[in-house]
């Protein structure tokens, strides 16, 4: 059964860089689109995109010009970076994977707080 | 880009059946796949419908899925309701461009 865990800050201050990584564990990192899901405190899910594991990207157009979604095959993890954060972006932050337009497996997600 | 909306909440009774609605805003709801996720309090999401009507291994087959393509609609019918099932219900769906999930609809076993 795949598994991933985040890892990464749980504070980062306005208009610096979020930076988050997933790791897949009990499954290849080759066989599935891995993405990003956020959910504000009290709110609904936003997809924040995905990469397969040849590189390939997809974003949301809402997130586009701030956010990077990179993977590296060797260790099994992949990773997100949001740029220029406010409060806004404070969430709880899950990696996923599975095909292309649904999500199989879900991380447990790890809260990131924007804050001074 | 579309939108998926649904009611803010629903409630119903142990032992009878609810179903949840989720109307595309634009584009038709039977050419992208509708997938359903259950999200209980405190937990992360998990998915009970995939692919319009699938149900993953190990999902109890009172859930079920289904698309109204006269109303533009994917509906969520979990019958023999159990107070477990209270949570947090998710609909999304894709296009070219973007994944896009529905507002939640909060299921409340009374």
């Amino acid at each position: 059964q795949v598994q991933l865990q985040e890892s990464g800050p749980g504070l980062v201050k306005p208009s610096e860089t979020l930076s988050l990584t997933c790791t897949v564990s009990g499954g290849s990192i080759s066989s599935y689109y891995w993405s990003w899901i956020r959910q504000p405190p009290g709110k609904g899910l936003e997809w924040i995109g995905y990469i397969y594991s040849s590189g390939s990207t997809k974003y949301n157009p809402s997130l586009k010009s701030r956010v990077t979604i990179s993977v590296d095959t060797s260790k099994n993890q992949f990773s997100l970076k949001l740029s220029s954060v406010t409060a806004a972006d404070t969430a709880v932050y899950y990696c996923a994977g599975g095909r292309w337009y649904r999500v199989d497996y879900w991380g447990q997600g790890t809260l990131v707080t924007v804050s001074s | 880009n579309f939108m998926l909306t649904q009611p803010h909440s629903v409630s119903e009774s142990p032992g009878k059946t609810v179903t949840i609605s989720c109307t595309r805003s634009s584009g038709s709801i039977a050419s992208n796949y509708v997938q359903w996720y259950q999200q209980r309090p405190g937990s992360s999401p998990t998915t009970v419908i995939s692919e319009d009507n699938e149900s993953p291994s190990g999902v109890p087959h009172r859930f079920s899925g289904s698309i109204d393509s006269s109303s533009n609609s994917a509906s969520l019918t979990i019958s023999g309701l159990k107070s477990e099932d209270e949570a947090d219900y998710y609909c999304q769906s894709y296009d070219s461009n973007t994944w896009v999930f529905g507002g939640g609809t909060k299921l409340t076993v009374l």
